[in-house]
């Protein structure tokens, strides 16, 4: 069993409407999650990263996160063309010392005018 | 900002030739690590370095050394390089300590072993 997994897309999304993807990971006493996004051919960029239950919000993106069901979602908001990446989910587990993340594969969005 | 550099975009090298792949980073990261990614399998972690001189194997360390002579810069070798070696080689660095833990990430080297 993959300890993060991410449903692999492509995820197919009107300009201008909400894209949500979910992550879920199997490490109970993870701490710390992240979301990347990775353009074809580019290395991965830091959106935001969540530590507590709930919402966190920056423009465009809210990530979400629920612990007690091991799961955290990216919603894209007003979704643009330029969104069109994959959006790689990570984790650091309880057990990852030194900064060690778990990723998932990722999801491709495709962002359609 | 974090900046994270690594010496090439692209790279050809032959089979059993020796690589080395560098990697440096400008914000006094703690932590460093080399990662390979291929089509359908992800980030895969192949060593990290919690400290100069320090290291730890990842989860696909074979055929790979690594060298942290200097906390800015975090080395991969390819120690005689083959054709399933063929990838996409990502370096990325973080602070480390109590601070959060993300991790940025320098542009890659595609590297081509023929």
């Amino acid at each position: 069993q993959k300890e993060v997994e991410q449903n692999s897309g492509p995820l197919s999304v009107p300009e201008g409407a909400i894209a949500s993807l979910n992550c879920t990971y199997s490490d109970r006493g993870s701490q710390s999650f992240f979301w990347y996004r990775q353009y074809s051919g580019k290395s991965p960029e830091l959106i935001m990263f969540i530590y507590s239950n709930g919402d966190k919000e920056d423009g465009r993106f809210t990530a979400q996160l629920n612990k007690a069901s091991q799961y955290v979602s990216l919603l894209i908001r007003d979704s643009q063309p330029s969104d069109s990446a994959t959006y790689l989910c990570a984790v650091r587990g309880i057990t990852d010392s030194w900064g060690k993340l778990q990723f998932g594969a990722g999801t491709q969005v495709v962002v359609t005018p | 900002d974090v900046k994270v550099t690594q010496s090439s975009r692209y790279l050809v090298k032959r089979t059993g030739e020796k690589v080395f792949l560098e990697c440096v980073q400008d914000m006094d990261h703690e932590n460093m690590f080399w990662y390979r990614q291929d089509p359908g399998l992800g980030l895969r972690l192949i060593y990290f370095s919690y400290d100069v001189k320090m290291k730890e194997k990842g989860d696909i360390p074979e055929g790979y050394s690594v060298s942290r002579e200097k906390k800015e810069r975090f080395s991969l070798i390819l120690e005689s390089a083959s054709t399933n070696q063929t990838s996409m080689y990502l370096c990325a660095s973080t602070l480390g300590g109590d601070s959060s833990y993300e991790q940025y990430f320098g542009p890659g080297t595609r590297l081509t072993v023929t």
